[in-house]
């Protein structure tokens, strides 16, 4: 069974980038014709998309976040990465990585990471 | 820009049928998934292209559109569907992922 774990620091300094890892297990980001994507969730809140990315590096992001993000892949280690560059309290969030679908639905998701901006 | 409108909570007495709506402009264009969150955990897609249903989801969730509405439908309702709810959708116009605001369902 597909799973998915995300890893990172859990503190980030305002103006800093937030950098993240997602690690897929058991299946083959190389082997499989599927998109990846990050998604978040700030305390209390509703879901946020920020962007997508295929295993041959081909990514799409939310427009709102563009000029910050950074997806990127790894698929000799099975793993996708995120940047969120110049952050601020308001990316304080749950950040969860997920497997798209073929219609942009997600799943499944991992079970999220913290990350709080503060000084 | 696009909008996807959630009531902010639902609540229904167990074995009734819970109802969620999600409306769009023009929704009917779009292909809508939706996702179910239990407290402290992460969602987990529950329907997908409006009415199909991943494998190890119950019959009683089911999804159904007309005109500029998606509903989540969900017969009789357990304790153990508590949790929110959230639509979805992707908005060819502003190339984004969309994602409604979140339904509270109650079991009372």
């Amino acid at each position: 069974q597909l799973q998915l774990r995300e890893s990172g620091p859990g503190l980030v300094k305002p103006s800093e980038t937030l950098s993240l890892t997602c690690t897929v297990s058991t299946d083959s980001i190389r082997n499989s014709p599927y998109y990846w994507g990050w998604i978040r969730q700030p305390p209390g809140k509703g879901l946020e998309w920020i962007g997508s990315i295929y295993y041959s590096g081909s990514t799409y992001y939310n427009p709102s976040l563009k000029s910050r993000v950074t997806i990127s892949v790894d698929t000799s280690k099975n793993q996708f990465f995120l940047k969120l560059s110049s952050v601020t309290a308001s990316d304080t969030a749950l950040y969860y990585c997920a497997r798209r679908g073929s219609s942009d639905w997600f799943d499944p998701w991992g079970q999220g990471t913290l990350v709080t901006v503060s000084s | 820009s696009y909008v996807l409108t959630q009531p902010p909570s639902v609540s229904v007495a167990p074995g009734q049928t819970a109802m969620i709506t999600c409306g769009g402009n023009n929704i009917g264009s779009k292909s809508v998934h939706w996702y179910q969150q239990k407290p402290g955990q992460a969602p987990v897609l529950v329907i997908y292209f409006e009415s199909d249903r991943p494998s190890g989801i119950p019959e009683r969730f089911s999804g159904s559109k007309s005109g500029n509405t998606a509903t989540l439908t969900i017969s009789r309702v357990e304790a153990g569907d508590e949790a929110d709810y959230y639509c979805q959708v992707w908005d060819s116009s502003s190339a984004r992922v969309l994602f409604g605001g979140g339904t509270k369902l109650t079991v009372l």
